[in-house]
């Protein structure tokens, strides 16, 4: 069962542009949704995060939108740069089952100069 | 700035094989956690850890893995007998509360199994 969709799978943007994310979920327990960001042989590092009690947050150039009636989430990369190339993933946790971290399928993001 | 770190980076071993992936979390962190993932897809929970006991695992984690906390900074994930299917990269995650926070993830062990 796939806790967390993710699209798209893979994604180009001109330097400059707006990368954008998307999540849907089924699971109305779920109360954290991170977005981690993992580059080649790296680990997932945590880029931002918002609990559902919240529909925007904004760290920088970084924005998550949240639809809590939908139940989906979207990460906004404003101003695309080439550094940002990394697959991004989304994730939330359900405190039901131990606050594990259930992952999207991963998007691949290409920011092309 | 703290980090989890894993050891060996990189371990190709023979199928039957038992290995052993190590992980230092991060020093006050009381919550630990494995996750695999395969060549090109997800992120994918094994195990969690808290109290010196696992508190949750997944379909994927059975009789082949064991974990365990032998001292007071080491975690590790055993895999008794490789499978083939077994390898991928292993990352181990800590944090600090059990609450929906921030885990923090190892750079991984890349398991090959041959």
């Amino acid at each position: 069962q796939q806790q967390v969709k993710q699209s798209p799978q893979s994604l180009i943007v001109q330097k400059g542009g707006i990368s954008i994310i998307n999540c849907a979920y089924e699971n109305t327990a779920f109360d954290y949704f991170p977005w981690y960001q993992q580059f080649p042989g790296k680990g997932p590092a945590l880029l931002i995060a918002i609990r559902p009690d919240v529909s925007e947050k904004k760290e920088g150039r970084f924005t998550i939108s949240f639809n809590k009636s939908a139940k989906q989430f979207s990460l906004h990369i404003m101003d695309s740069q080439p550094g940002d190339s990394a697959t991004y993933f989304c994730a939330a946790t359900d405190p039901n089952t131990g606050n594990q971290f259930y992952f999207g399928t991963g998007t691949s993001l290409t920011v092309i100069p | 700035e703290p980090e989890v770190t894993q050891t060996p980076s990189h371990q190709v071993t023979q199928m039957g094989q038992e290995v052993i992936l190590r992980c230092v979390p991060i020093s006050n962190h009381l919550y630990f956690y494995w996750y695999r993932q395969i060549l090109g897809q997800k992120v994918e929970f094994l195990v969690s850890f808290y109290n010196n006991e696992i508190s949750e695992k997944s379909e994927i984690f059975d009789d082949q893995f064991s974990v365990e906390r032998p001292d007071g900074s080491n975690f590790t994930l055993k895999i008794r007998s490789t499978k083939l299917e077994d390898s991928a990269m292993y990352f181990c995650a800590s944090r600090s509360t059990g609450g929906p926070t921030e885990a923090f993830f190892g750079q991984g062990t890349r398991l090959t199994v041959v």
